[in-house]
Protein backbone atom coordinates (compact mmCIF):
# COMPACT_ATOMS: atom_id res chain seq x y z
CA UNK A 1 0.00 0.00 0.00
CA UNK A 2 1.32 3.61 -0.71
CA UNK A 3 1.92 5.73 2.07
CA UNK A 4 3.29 9.32 2.39
CA UNK A 5 5.41 11.50 5.02
CA UNK A 6 6.24 14.40 5.85
CA UNK A 7 9.01 15.94 8.36
CA UNK A 8 9.19 17.47 10.44
CA UNK A 9 5.88 17.33 12.30
CA UNK A 10 6.00 21.07 13.73
CA UNK A 11 8.62 23.49 13.18
CA UNK A 12 9.16 27.48 14.94
CA UNK A 13 11.48 29.44 12.98
CA UNK A 14 12.37 32.89 13.67
CA UNK A 15 11.70 35.49 10.65
CA UNK A 16 14.88 35.34 7.80
CA UNK A 17 15.80 32.16 8.37
CA UNK A 18 15.80 29.30 5.88
CA UNK A 19 13.12 26.68 5.79
CA UNK A 20 12.97 23.00 4.31
CA UNK A 21 10.55 20.66 4.78
CA UNK A 22 9.99 17.13 3.32
CA UNK A 23 7.90 14.21 1.74
CA UNK A 24 8.65 10.84 0.65
CA UNK A 25 5.60 8.71 -0.90
CA UNK A 26 6.69 5.26 -0.29
CA UNK A 27 4.57 2.07 -2.53
CA UNK A 28 4.04 4.36 -5.94
CA UNK A 29 6.35 5.16 -8.58
CA UNK A 30 5.82 8.42 -11.08
CA UNK A 31 3.55 9.87 -8.66
CA UNK A 32 1.82 13.56 -9.22
CA UNK A 33 3.20 15.43 -6.10
CA UNK A 34 1.76 18.49 -4.65
CA UNK A 35 2.36 21.03 -1.83
CA UNK A 36 -0.15 23.11 -0.34
CA UNK A 37 -0.79 25.99 2.23
CA UNK A 38 -3.55 25.52 4.38
CA UNK A 39 -4.27 29.41 6.76
CA UNK A 40 -6.66 29.22 9.78
CA UNK A 41 -10.10 29.15 8.44
CA UNK A 42 -9.25 28.84 4.83
CA UNK A 43 -9.31 26.63 2.10
CA UNK A 44 -6.04 24.52 0.40
CA UNK A 45 -3.48 26.76 -1.53
CA UNK A 46 -1.50 24.99 -4.14
CA UNK A 47 1.89 26.23 -4.04
CA UNK A 48 3.63 23.64 -6.40
CA UNK A 49 2.67 20.37 -8.23
CA UNK A 50 5.38 18.30 -9.94
CA UNK A 51 4.80 15.31 -12.63
CA UNK A 52 8.13 14.05 -12.56
CA UNK A 53 12.26 14.64 -10.89
CA UNK A 54 12.78 18.25 -11.95
CA UNK A 55 9.90 18.94 -12.59
CA UNK A 56 8.06 22.23 -10.91
CA UNK A 57 5.09 24.50 -11.59
CA UNK A 58 4.34 26.63 -9.28
CA UNK A 59 1.42 28.05 -8.75
CA UNK A 60 1.62 31.33 -6.54
CA UNK A 61 4.70 33.65 -6.99
CA UNK A 62 6.20 33.79 -3.22
CA UNK A 63 9.51 33.54 -1.73
CA UNK A 64 9.01 29.59 -1.52
CA UNK A 65 10.57 27.05 -4.49
CA UNK A 66 10.07 23.07 -4.31
CA UNK A 67 12.86 20.91 -5.97
CA UNK A 68 12.19 17.02 -6.82
CA UNK A 69 15.34 15.39 -6.48
CA UNK A 70 14.04 11.67 -6.92
CA UNK A 71 10.65 10.40 -8.30
CA UNK A 72 9.67 9.85 -4.40
CA UNK A 73 10.55 12.93 -2.92
CA UNK A 74 9.52 16.41 -2.49
CA UNK A 75 11.30 19.30 -0.58
CA UNK A 76 9.95 22.63 -0.34
CA UNK A 77 12.25 25.43 0.54
CA UNK A 78 12.76 29.32 1.54
CA UNK A 79 16.04 31.28 1.90
CA UNK A 80 14.06 33.82 3.95
CA UNK A 81 11.19 32.92 5.66
CA UNK A 82 8.07 35.63 6.68
CA UNK A 83 6.14 35.81 9.40
CA UNK A 84 3.00 35.49 6.59
CA UNK A 85 4.73 32.12 5.70
CA UNK A 86 3.89 30.24 9.32
CA UNK A 87 0.69 27.86 8.29
CA UNK A 88 0.28 24.25 7.84
CA UNK A 89 1.65 22.87 4.99
CA UNK A 90 0.23 19.63 3.33
CA UNK A 91 2.05 17.40 0.73
CA UNK A 92 -0.01 15.14 -1.50
CA UNK A 93 0.46 12.86 -4.15
CA UNK A 94 -2.08 11.56 -7.09
CA UNK A 95 -1.55 8.87 -9.76
CA UNK A 96 -1.64 8.94 -13.21
CA UNK A 97 -4.41 11.14 -14.38
CA UNK A 98 -6.86 10.45 -11.38
CA UNK A 99 -7.87 13.36 -9.67
CA UNK A 100 -7.96 12.04 -6.21
CA UNK A 101 -5.47 13.57 -4.22
CA UNK A 102 -3.85 11.49 -0.75
CA UNK A 103 -2.46 13.85 1.44
CA UNK A 104 0.40 13.52 4.47
CA UNK A 105 0.07 14.16 7.84
CA UNK A 106 1.54 17.80 7.39
CA UNK A 107 3.80 20.49 8.77
CA UNK A 108 2.77 22.79 11.15
CA UNK A 109 5.14 26.29 10.95
CA UNK A 110 5.32 29.10 13.33
CA UNK A 111 7.57 31.98 12.24
CA UNK A 112 8.30 34.11 14.42
CA UNK B 1 -13.09 34.42 -9.77
CA UNK B 2 -14.05 31.05 -9.34
CA UNK B 3 -14.33 29.85 -5.84
CA UNK B 4 -15.30 26.80 -3.90
CA UNK B 5 -17.16 27.60 -0.64
CA UNK B 6 -19.22 26.19 2.02
CA UNK B 7 -22.56 27.93 3.47
CA UNK B 8 -21.81 26.97 7.44
CA UNK B 9 -18.47 27.43 9.20
CA UNK B 10 -19.64 25.01 11.95
CA UNK B 11 -22.59 22.56 12.91
CA UNK B 12 -23.04 20.61 15.92
CA UNK B 13 -25.08 17.97 15.51
CA UNK B 14 -26.08 14.92 18.75
CA UNK B 15 -24.44 11.66 18.66
CA UNK B 16 -26.59 9.02 16.61
CA UNK B 17 -28.13 12.57 14.26
CA UNK B 18 -27.90 12.27 10.69
CA UNK B 19 -25.61 15.01 9.30
CA UNK B 20 -25.82 17.38 6.34
CA UNK B 21 -22.81 19.70 5.25
CA UNK B 22 -23.58 21.86 2.14
CA UNK B 23 -20.29 23.03 -0.67
CA UNK B 24 -21.87 25.57 -2.92
CA UNK B 25 -19.72 25.44 -6.31
CA UNK B 26 -19.66 28.06 -9.04
CA UNK B 27 -17.59 26.73 -11.88
CA UNK B 28 -20.33 25.11 -13.98
CA UNK B 29 -17.97 23.05 -15.80
CA UNK B 30 -16.69 20.83 -12.89
CA UNK B 31 -16.53 17.16 -13.59
CA UNK B 32 -15.50 15.71 -10.70
CA UNK B 33 -16.02 16.64 -6.78
CA UNK B 34 -14.77 15.02 -3.76
CA UNK B 35 -15.19 15.34 0.28
CA UNK B 36 -12.50 15.25 2.68
CA UNK B 37 -12.42 14.94 6.35
CA UNK B 38 -9.81 16.72 8.36
CA UNK B 39 -9.38 16.14 12.00
CA UNK B 40 -7.56 18.68 13.83
CA UNK B 41 -3.56 18.45 13.10
CA UNK B 42 -3.76 15.44 10.42
CA UNK B 43 -3.59 15.58 6.56
CA UNK B 44 -6.92 15.83 5.24
CA UNK B 45 -8.78 12.09 4.42
CA UNK B 46 -10.67 11.26 0.94
CA UNK B 47 -13.89 10.67 2.06
CA UNK B 48 -16.23 10.18 -1.05
CA UNK B 49 -16.46 11.74 -4.47
CA UNK B 50 -18.68 11.85 -7.30
CA UNK B 51 -18.38 12.42 -10.60
CA UNK B 52 -20.59 15.33 -12.54
CA UNK B 53 -22.78 12.93 -14.74
CA UNK B 54 -24.19 11.30 -10.90
CA UNK B 55 -26.39 12.82 -9.05
CA UNK B 56 -25.68 10.73 -5.86
CA UNK B 57 -23.64 8.18 -4.29
CA UNK B 58 -22.73 6.46 -1.39
CA UNK B 59 -20.83 4.97 0.63
CA UNK B 60 -20.48 3.43 4.36
CA UNK B 61 -22.75 5.71 6.26
CA UNK B 62 -22.01 8.56 3.75
CA UNK B 63 -23.88 9.85 1.12
CA UNK B 64 -22.72 12.95 -1.01
CA UNK B 65 -25.28 14.13 -3.48
CA UNK B 66 -24.59 16.70 -6.58
CA UNK B 67 -27.12 19.25 -7.56
CA UNK B 68 -25.72 20.74 -10.70
CA UNK B 69 -28.80 22.60 -11.51
CA UNK B 70 -28.05 24.91 -8.36
CA UNK B 71 -24.34 23.76 -8.49
CA UNK B 72 -24.64 22.37 -4.60
CA UNK B 73 -23.11 19.48 -3.27
CA UNK B 74 -23.83 17.99 0.62
CA UNK B 75 -21.84 15.67 2.21
CA UNK B 76 -25.01 13.54 4.61
CA UNK B 77 -23.38 11.49 7.68
CA UNK B 78 -25.76 9.10 8.85
CA UNK B 79 -26.26 8.24 12.75
CA UNK B 80 -23.32 10.64 13.28
CA UNK B 81 -20.66 9.51 15.70
CA UNK B 82 -18.29 11.74 18.14
CA UNK B 83 -15.57 10.00 15.92
CA UNK B 84 -17.32 12.05 12.80
CA UNK B 85 -15.89 15.57 14.37
CA UNK B 86 -13.69 17.04 12.87
CA UNK B 87 -13.41 20.01 9.48
CA UNK B 88 -15.72 18.41 6.12
CA UNK B 89 -14.26 20.16 3.20
CA UNK B 90 -15.18 19.85 -0.59
CA UNK B 91 -12.98 19.90 -3.90
CA UNK B 92 -14.19 20.55 -7.22
CA UNK B 93 -11.68 19.19 -10.58
CA UNK B 94 -11.77 21.84 -13.50
CA UNK B 95 -8.52 21.63 -14.79
CA UNK B 96 -7.06 21.26 -11.17
CA UNK B 97 -8.43 20.76 -7.48
CA UNK B 98 -9.69 23.60 -5.57
CA UNK B 99 -10.34 23.18 -1.92
CA UNK B 100 -13.13 24.86 0.44
CA UNK B 101 -12.51 26.55 3.88
CA UNK B 102 -14.44 23.75 5.29
CA UNK B 103 -16.97 23.15 8.04
CA UNK B 104 -16.13 21.98 11.16
CA UNK B 105 -18.64 19.28 12.36
CA UNK B 106 -19.08 19.08 16.15
CA UNK B 107 -20.80 15.83 17.42
CA UNK B 108 -22.38 16.23 20.98
CA UNK B 109 -22.46 12.93 23.55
Amino acid sequence: SQTIHQWPATLVQPVGSPLSLECTVEGTSNPNLYWYRQAAGRGLQLLFYSVGIGQISSEVPQNLSASRPQDRQFILSSKKLLLSDSGFYLCAWSYGSSYEQYFGPGTRLTVT
Amino acid sequence: GESVGLHLPTLSVQEGDNSIINCAYSNSASDYFIWYKQESGKGPQFIIDIRSNMDKRQGQRVTVLLNKTVKHLSLQIAATQPGDSAVYFCAENNNDMRFGAGTRLTVKP
